[in-house]
């Protein structure tokens, strides 16, 4: 049984468009939200991470949106490029300070396949 | 630093075979752990370890077993290998006062 759930499995976008991964989590006791990104024969390197006391955070053309209440965030990449085709995960994590504090679930995984 | 690093790359095995595989880290980090990635799964954590000579049970500790005789080594061991467990294996490391983790680069493992 997941216990964070992503969708789409898999999507595809034209270069300069607008990619969006959803996932959804039910152990409200998780308080560490990062994203993966994993080129083929790769290991997942971390993108971006978020934290549930704020709701929106950005580096560059990712941006993670975090709705605690409906316990679900979300990836935008902005103006996607043919070098973002990857697979990306979502995981959650903590609470942070137990001893759940290195423990990562994450989601299935979403490939995405940048167009030129 | 070369990071985490694992060995070897593609492994195949029969059914009832053991191995090991190894996973080395130069960063000094003291929390180690081992995933499985399969296909429309993600990553399932198998054992993890927070120090030399402590170990745990993950999400999916069955037909694995790990050690951590000292901070940079914490070897994967199949001890009587099952089709089932052919995935792609992935050691990690994170060290104090941070939540990034690393990742090796993966072992291939297929058993038939």
């Amino acid at each position: 049984q997941q216990q964070v759930k992503q969708s789409p499995q898999s999507l595809i976008v034209q270069k300069g468009g607008i990619s969006i991964i959803n996932c959804a989590y039910e152990n409200t006791a998780f308080d560490y939200f990062p994203w993966y990104q994993q080129f083929p024969g790769k290991g997942p390197a971390l993108l971006i991470a978020i934290r549930p006391d704020v709701s929106e955070k950005k580096e560059g053309r990712f941006t993670i949106s975090f709705n605690k209440s409906a316990k679900q965030f979300s990836l935008h990449i902005m103006d996607s490029q043919p070098g973002d085709s990857a697979t990306y995960f979502c995981a959650a994590g903590g609470p942070l300070g137990s001893s759940n504090d290195y423990k990562l679930s994450f989601g299935a995984g979403t490939t995405v396949t940048v167009r030129a | 630093n070369a990071g985490v690093t694992q060995t070897p790359k593609f492994q195949v095995l029969k059914t009832g075979q053991s191995m090991t595989l190894q996973c080395a880290q130069d960063m000094n980090h003291e929390y180690m752990s081992w995933y499985r990635q399969d296909p429309g799964m993600g990553l399932r954590l198998i054992h993890y370890s927070v120090g030399a000579g402590i170990t745990d049970q993950g999400e999916v500790p069955n037909g694995y077993n790990v050690s951590r005789s000292t901070t940079e080594d914490f070897p994967l061991r199949l001890l009587s290998a099952a089709p089932s467990q052919t995935s792609v294996y992935f050691c990690a490391s994170l060290g104090q006062n941070s939540y990034e983790q690393y990742f090796g680069p993966g072992t291939r493992l297929t058993v038939t």
